[in-house]
């Protein structure tokens, strides 16, 4: 079966410092997506980062970066500056063909 | 932006009850789709649909049908509610750009079932 992991349920940062998100998946397609969503408490669902399985370079969006080591089929999120608002749960997920597959979630704190 | 809107933010049924829960997008998306988020377990897919009135299981569509009448309209059934099925339900669009598909959620239902 195809599955994503992510290894940490819980994470902690200090405001303005940095923090990565784990997440690693399984396949045997070559061809697939890969997101990191958002879920802040009590809000809405939302898509902060992806990246397409044949480019090499990683996907940036602002303060958020992706590491994606495809031999590994690592696709690690990293925060910069971490900011109060970054504080929720954190989804990754990979698509390939029409499956679409989620993480259990790591749920980030943000220290003040 | 995107709008994925559900019904009820939450919602307190009987076991037994028939549980009508709704999703409207207002992107012309062609896909929706009907998760269950639990703790420890992520989201699993419950049943997704490519256009109206088609309809294809997930991974857990036991005990859940849905209907798609009209394009913007997506609503999961629980034809008799089982606490078991208390859950946090998410329902998501989704739009192809630039070969990728991305999935957009609505705000959810907490649905409690005593």
């Amino acid at each position: 079966a195809q599955t994503v992991t992510q290894s940490q349920p819980e994470m902690s940062v200090q405001e303005a410092e940095t923090v990565t998100l784990s997440c690693t998946y399984d396949t045997s397609e070559s061809d697939y997506y890969l997101f990191w969503y958002k879920q802040p408490p009590s809000r809405q669902m939302i898509l902060v980062i992806r990246q397409e399985a044949y480019k090499q370079q990683n996907a940036t969006e602002n303060r958020f970066s992706v590491n994606f080591q495809k031999a590994a089929k690592s696709f690690s999120l990293k925060i910069s500056d971490s900011q109060l608002g970054d504080a929720a749960m954190y989804f990754c997920a990979y698509r390939i063909n029409n499956d679409m597959r989620f993480g259990a979630g790591t749920r980030l704190t943000v220290k003040p | 932006d995107v709008k994925v809107t559900q019904s009820s933010r939450y919602l307190v049924k009987r076991t037994g009850e028939k549980v009508f829960l709704e999703c409207v997008q207002d992107m012309d998306h062609e896909n929706m789709f009907w998760y269950r988020q639990d703790p420890g377990l992520g989201l699993r897919l419950i049943y997704f649909s490519y256009d109206v009135k088609m309809k294809e299981k997930g991974d857990i569509p036991e005990g859940y049908s849905v209907s798609r009448e009209k394009k913007e309209r997506f609503s999961l059934i629980l034809e008799s509610a089982s606490t078991n099925q208390t859950s946090m339900y998410l329902c998501a669009s989704s739009l192809r750009q630039g070969g990728i598909e991305t999935q957009y959620f609505g705000p959810g239902t907490r649905l409690l079932v005593l």
